[in-house]
């Protein structure tokens, strides 16, 4: 079965810095991947995906993710980061056998403070 | 279009209690998935409904239950409380529930067993 590491649970910044939050997932085939985002009050919501093709990905509110295989890994970046940014983040693994279920990492905790 | 709907949103019970909860999914979505998110535990799968039928569960007891209608209305419902049900309850729904599907969430259901 997959699993999703998430490296940091919490994260503070101050506006404008960038932001790169680690997501690293144990499956040996192929995977689909998913950044969440939940904002304070409000419901879970996709950010970005990753099926193939460029491993370069780009998600909503100027976020964008790179796939890097050999390191089984897919980090969430944005260069500058805005108050409101705030929320908890989730990076998700699917796999394509079967009827495989979305795993999600225990979550990153961004605070940016303006 | 309206999205998921989770009923209630809040919820109190002591231990031993059961307890039912209800998600109505987007129109049209056929898949409905329900997770446990708790502070130290992320965002943890039960189980994935589609067509009225368990495709997935994760590993919960079996205290935890589910169901699906022909309608795509899903419940759950969790017997014998304890304590470390305490949670906030997460339904997600969409299409044909397909790996690289996007998931939609619902606001949850916070459950406290005291």
């Amino acid at each position: 079965a997959q699993s999703v590491s998430q490296h940091n649970h919490h994260v503070i910044l101050s506006e404008a810095a960038s932001l790169e939050l680690g997501c690293n997932y144990s499956y040996g085939g192929t995977v689909n991947l998913f950044w969440y985002v939940q904002y304070p009050g409000q419901h879970l919501q996709l950010l970005l995906k990753y099926f193939s093709g460029d491993p370069l990905v780009k998600g909503i509110k100027g976020f964008e993710a790179e796939f890097i295989k050999s390191k089984f890994s897919f980090n969430l970046r944005k260069p500058s980061v805005q108050w409101s940014d705030t929320a908890e983040y989730f990076c998700a693994v699917t796999t394509n056998s079967g009827y495989s279920t979305l795993t999600f990492g225990k979550g990153t905790m961004l605070l940016v403070s303006p | 279009k309206a999205g998921v709907t989770q009923t209630p949103r809040y919820l109190i019970k002591t231990r031993g209690q059961q307890v039912t909860l209800s998600c109505s999914p987007i129109s049209g979505h056929r898949s409905v998935s329900w997770y446990q998110q708790t502070p130290g535990q992320g965002l943890q799968f039960l189980f994935e409904y589609f067509s009225e039928t368990q495709r997935n569960k994760g590993n919960f007891p079996g205290r935890f239950s589910g169901r699906q209608f022909s309608n795509s209305r899903s419940e759950m419902n969790v017997s014998t409380l304890e304590l470390g049900d305490s949670a906030l309850y997460l339904c997600a729904s969409s299409g044909g529930g397909g790996t690289r599907e996007k998931l939609f969430f619902g606001s949850g259901t916070q459950l406290s067993v005291l």
